[in-house]
């Protein structure tokens, strides 16, 4: 069964630290992954979104990796600020027009 | 160039009425998706389409029809609506290039 999962389900930090969310799946044979913000009663935002032949994406203070010989995808937020707390989705395709694969999220908060 | 809409925003039913939710993309997009996000569920796909003219079934389709007579227009109907289907419904589209998924703002619904 393709399964994605991401670790930790909640992650509080003090604004400025770097941090690294988690994401893995069960098959390795993904199209792309997906990297999502949601801020509370509000849609779902694109961040980055990587193809299965790319191994990171980049945009501002977020880098994405993606290894799929383990399965796994990270986030990376430099400098945090407390305006990046939001829950983050990580969410993989297996076929072209397919549907997306979502993982339970992990909800951030950056204290000031 | 709006994204990807949806109307209505919000929506109190009473037990049996029926409503239709209306999704709108202006990226000329080929895929089109319906998805549901409850707490502790995640998001789950309710309906989906290849292109103008097709739909196919997702995750949890019972309730819920759906049509997709203009390319750009993604109609999600419940015919008789149950206290079950309280939910945030989303709108998804994304291109045949990258495989992106864009997200609409999302309704609020609520089933009385």
């Amino acid at each position: 069964k393709q399964e994605v999962t991401q670790i930790p389900a909640a992650l509080s930090v003090p604004e400025g630290e770097n941090l690294v969310l988690n994401c893995s799946f069960t098959d390795s044979a993904i199209y792309n992954l997906q990297w999502f913000r949601q801020d509370p009663g509000k849609g779902l935002t694109s961040l980055l979104l990587i193809q299965s032949s790319q191994r990171e994406q980049t945009s501002g203070r977020l880098n994405a990796s993606l290894d799929k010989s383990s399965g796994r995808s990270t986030l990376y937020i430099a400098a945090s600020q407390p305006g990046d707390s939001a829950t983050y989705l990580c969410a993989v395709l297996y076929n072209q027009g397919g549907k997306l694969i979502f993982g339970q999220g992990t909800e951030l908060s950056v204290k000031p | 160039n709006a994204g990807v809409t949806q109307t209505p925003k919000f929506r109190v039913l009473k037990t049996g009425q029926s409503m239709t939710l209306l999704c709108a993309q202006d990226m000329n997009h080929e895929y089109m998706y319906w998805y549901r996000q409850d707490p502790g569920m995640g998001l789950r796909l309710i309906h989906y389409s290849v292109g103008e003219g097709t739909t196919a079934k997702g995750e949890v389709p019972d309730g819920y029809n759906v049509s997709r007579l203009k390319k750009q227009n993604f109609l999600l109907g419940l015919e008789s609506a149950a206290p079950s289907q309280t939910s945030v419904y989303f709108c998804a589209s994304t291109g045949q290039i990258l495989n992106e998924q864009f997200f609409g703002p999302g309704t609020r619904l609520t089933v009385l």
